[in-house]
């Protein structure tokens, strides 16, 4: 069964630094991969999507991710934080396009100014 | 569209109550499911329906039922609830990719906080 790990509960970070969220998984087939922002008292939004097409893969807001195969991992990126950026982030893993979706536990970010 | 709609938006319940949290959608989406979230434990799949007729089990599906009898309405009962289900509740829908790789991301309600004292 695929899952998700997410090292790094909380991550702070200085306004202009890189952000660097860590999410690795665990899945028996290529998987499908997704990046999910959250805002305080808000729903789900997707930052980015996996689906072999190119293993690094851009999204909105500035951030990206890279797909390696060899270490199952698929961490999100962005140059320069900003504070707009506080938020709880989720990466998710799907075995097929048409399956279940599993999220991991998420990482809250902090940009500090 | 109005997207994925959820209500209510807050609940409360007693123990041992029963109430179904009403989810639907306007995009034709054969794919729908309900997650539950709370603090540290992320988004934890409790149902999950591949078409109208077909449910499945995900993660968490102990003390909660579901259905579809239609495209558009995937409701979520909760039998007898317990404090234990206290948690904020949402439903999602997308289309289903196909066999040549194509995948689409899931579309979030709004969410229902539940409280059970």
């Amino acid at each position: 069964a695929q899952s998700v790990t997410q090292l790094g509960s909380h991550v702070s970070v200085s306004e202009g630094a890189l952000v660097l969220l860590r999410c690795n998984y665990s899945s028996s087939v290529p998987p499908y991969l997704f990046w999910y922002v959250q805002y305080p008292n808000q729903g789900l939004q997707l930052l980015l999507k996996y689906t072999s097409a190119a293993t690094l893969v851009k999204g909105i807001n500035g951030f990206e991710a890279e797909f390696k195969k060899s270490e199952t991992s698929f961490h999100l990126t962005k140059p320069s934080a900003h504070m707009s950026d506080a938020a709880e982030y989720f990466c998710a893993v799907s075995e097929t396009s048409y399956d279940k979706v599993i999220f991991g536990p998420g990482t809250s970010l902090s940009v500090i100014p | 569209n109005a997207g994925v709609t959820q209500t209510p938006k807050f609940q409360v319940l007693k123990t041992g109550q029963s109430m179904t949290l009403q989810c639907a959608q306007d995009m034709n989406h054969e794919y729908m499911s309900w997650y539950r979230q709370d603090p540290g434990m992320g988004l934890r799949l409790i149902h999950y329906s591949v078409g109208a007729g077909i449910t499945d089990q995900g993660e968490v599906p102990n003390g909660y039922n579901v259905s579809r009898s239609t495209t558009e309405d995937f409701p979520l009962r909760l039998l007898s609830a317990a404090p234990s289900q206290t948690s904020v509740y949402f439903c999602a829908s997308r289309n289903m990719g196909g066999r040549d790789g194509s995948s689409y991301e899931q579309y979030f309600g709004p969410g229902t906080r539940l409280t059970v004292t």
